[in-house]
């Protein structure tokens, strides 16, 4: 067991384009989260599935912001039509249950910065 | 809807030192979890420690230990011998139980911690 990746760990990207980031979750784990992390910040969180039902969106999730989870293991993150305030980086997580004391692993993130 | 407040930007600490880093949280609601996590430079965030509101007794971990005041809504790190490697950022995080919730985790600003030689 590897952990949670994340793909690419780093990604530079001109204004007005499109970013995928790809989440690959710890196996057998069915609860799969987005964050966001600026700097100086705690994580705010996006959204979430449970295999493959994206459950709850936060706000933060513009129409430009889409997640996928398509099989219920790993999962993919577009920004579509990137603006500067995109910049962050975007953590993944992932659990298994949903009982709420069981622990949440983190992937080491995956850095956007838009030009 | 829950926030969690860390009102230390930063905290430094002699190597082989106590330190408490502070936390305070608001909700309503009876049931929950609360954890701290730590984030060194450039690596993942790890899981410290957790407690769950029901659970009177304060949770410990090795050199890790909470001081959970439920009434106060205070939920403070202490970590005792301190060391290198415990410099990092650390946060704190809620986490409701209630029936029906998304169960996602709420967090603080964060916590830096230096440890100094």
């Amino acid at each position: 067991d590897t952990g949670v990746s994340q793909d690419p760990r780093h990604k530079i990207t001109k204004r007005g384009q499109n970013v995928t980031f790809r989440c690959d979750p710890i196996s057998e784990h069915n609860r799969l989260y987005w964050y966001r992390q600026t700097l100086g910040q705690g994580p705010e969180f996006l959204t979430y599935f449970q295999n493959e039902a994206q459950l709850e969106k936060s706000r933060l999730l513009s129409d430009r912001f889409s997640a996928e989870r398509p099989k219920g293991s790993f999962s993919t993150l577009e920004i579509q039509r990137t603006e500067q305030g995109d910049s962050a980086m975007y953590l993944c997580a992932s659990s298994f249950g949903g009982t709420a004391g069981n622990t949440i692993y983190f992937g080491e993130g995956s850095w956007l910065t838009v030009v | 809807a829950q926030t969690v407040t860390q009102s230390q930007p930063e905290m430094s600490v002699q190597e082989a030192e106590t330190v408490t880093l502070s936390c305070t949280y608001d909700t309503s609601e009876s049931d929950y979890y609360l954890f701290w996590y730590k984030q060194p430079p450039s690596r993942q965030m790890i899981l410290v420690i957790r407690q769950e509101a029901y659970k009177q007794q304060n949770a410990t971990e090795n050199r890790f230990s909470v001081n959970f005041q439920k009434a106060a809504k205070s939920f403070s790190l202490k970590i005792s011998d301190s060391q290198l490697g415990d410099a990092a950022m650390y946060f704190c995080a809620y986490r409701s139980a209630e029936a029906g919730t998304a169960s996602k985790l709420t967090f603080g600003t964060g916590t830096r911690l230096q440890v100094m030689l």
